[in-house]
């Protein structure tokens, strides 16, 4: 029972345009989401989150956006640039675990 | 700026042998994690700590175990190795439980 998808497997966006990586949730005990950024041979590193009581958080190119009616999260980067290419996990929080999605893999294309 | 090592980065084992990964944080969290990453599966959690001696079952944690007798070691041990537990093994650690997760490099282990 997957209890936070990433329906898309994968995305390529054209360089300078806007990145949308998508989430989705079953839980509605999760209390606070997270966006996470792996490059290859190499462990997650955190981008940005957001708690259950906002419904927007930005940092600099990076906006998260939550939407608790729809059980939605959304990534927004804008500009897309190059080395923003690799895997994005979303991640949901309840109590002391972090549950992770499946991720989306992003390319940019120059 | 590690703070966390894994050790092995890689391994291939036999079937059947028992195996054991290390997490070594010198950050002094509370919080340790053992996940592993499958191609379809994303990352999942095998077991996780909450302090020493401390520890819980995650949603994939047959056929591992978890020992944590010091603050800074979380070790991870395949009581007989499987072809299925062919995979890239995460230890993570948080301070708050919640989030801020940093995670290690990865274990590639290979069961053959």
């Amino acid at each position: 029972d997957q209890q936070v998808k990433q329906n898309s497997p994968s995305l390529s966006v054209q360089e300078g345009r806007i990145s949308i990586l998508n989430c989705d949730y079953t839980n509605s005990m999760f209390d606070y989401f997270l966006w996470y950024k792996k490059y290859p041979a190499e462990g997650p590193t955190f981008l940005i989150s957001i708690s259950s009581i906002k419904d927007k958080n930005e940092d600099g190119r990076f906006t998260v956006f939550l939407n608790k009616s729809a059980k939605h999260l959304s990534l927004h980067i804008v500009p897309s640039q190059p080395g923003d290419s690799a895997v994005y996990f979303c991640a949901a929080s309840a109590r002391e675990k972090l549950t992770f999605g499946t991720g989306t893999r992003l390319t940019i294309i120059p | 700026d590690a703070g966390i090592t894994q050790s092995p980065r890689h391994k291939v084992t036999e079937t059947g042998t028992p195996v054991t990964l290390r997490c070594h944080q010198t950050e002094n969290h509370r919080y340790m994690y053992w996940y592993r990453q499958d191609p379809g599966h994303g990352l999942r959690l095998i077991h996780y700590s909450y302090g020493v001696k401390d520890t819980d079952k995650g949603e994939v944690s047959d056929g591992y175990s978890v020992s944590r007798s010091k603050t800074e070691d979380f070790l991870l041990t395949l009581e007989s190795a499987t072809s299925s537990q062919t995979s890239v093994y995460f230890c993570a650690i948080s301070e708050e439980g919640f989030y801020g997760y940093t995670f290690g490099s990865g274990t590639r282990l290979t069961v053959v």
